[in-house]
């Protein structure tokens, strides 16, 4: 069916690093663009990154802008964050979402704790 | 960046009455050259994902009850549920996509009930 499913959360230290990654199924991976968005516990939705279908362009929200990275496999249907110099406020449920301006396919969610 | 700023920032309304949750962007989301407003709205249940419920300000994503609708225009909009219902509950965003592929989410307004 059609599905987001991510994976790779857990807990790290600060200054770590972690790699989420988000599997595609049900639809033609290839020809959407893509995003991550976190919730830290209790509060809102922020958007982080966005890559377009083919990879050929990557954005980022200036709170991770030079710390993570957001890239796709299209030959996997997978989309990866990389997130490097990790801080405590960091710390959140991370949603993959299918879409371009909108977004209307998201994932569970995979929860990131930034804790010594 | 656009801000979006969302009120009130909760609700309480007696089932069967009227939800009404207003978002405002700093400036327009209205592109001039198709005419339309660049705003969605998500829905968030109790420990689940969000879901799009709004696009174009005023289109209703597919299988969403007709007693959601979105209003507005350039930098006020409004989501009403006509008639609440014990389903219903949950915390609303509104987002814009004018800036894209820079996106910025209301803070939320969370719907009770009375």
């Amino acid at each position: 069916q059609v599905q987001l499913v991510e994976s790779g959360g857990g807990v790290v230290q600060p200054g770590g690093s972690l790699r989420l990654s988000c599997a595609a199924s049900g639809f033609t991976f290839s020809s959407y663009g893509m995003h991550w968005v976190r919730q830290a516990p209790g509060k809102g939705l922020e958007w982080v990154a966005f890559i377009r279908y083919d990879g050929s362009n990557k954005y980022y929200a200036d709170s991770v802008k030079g710390r993570f990275t957001i890239s796709r496999d299209n030959s996997k249907n997978t989309l990866y964050l990389q997130m490097n110099s990790l801080r405590a406020e960091d710390t959140a449920v991370y949603y993959c979402a299918k879409g371009l301006g909108t977004m209307d396919l998201w994932g569970q969610g995979t929860l990131v704790t930034v804790s010594s | 960046d656009i801000v979006m700023t969302q009120s009130p920032d909760s609700l309480a309304v007696s089932l069967g009455e009227r939800a009404t949750i207003n978002c405002k962007s700093s400036q327009s989301v209205l592109y001039s050259s198709n005419n339309k407003n660049y705003l969605a709205w998500y829905q968030q249940k109790p420990g689940q994902p969000p879901k799009l419920l709004i696009y174009w300000a005023s289109t209703r994503e597919s299988g969403v009850p007709d007693r959601f609708s979105g209003s507005g225009s350039g930098t006020d909009f409004t989501l009403t549920i006509s008639s609440l219902q014990a389903e219903d509950v949950a915390v609303y965003y509104c987002q814009q996509y004018y800036s894209t592929p820079l996106f910025t989410f209301g803070p939320g307004t969370k719907v009770d009930i009375k």
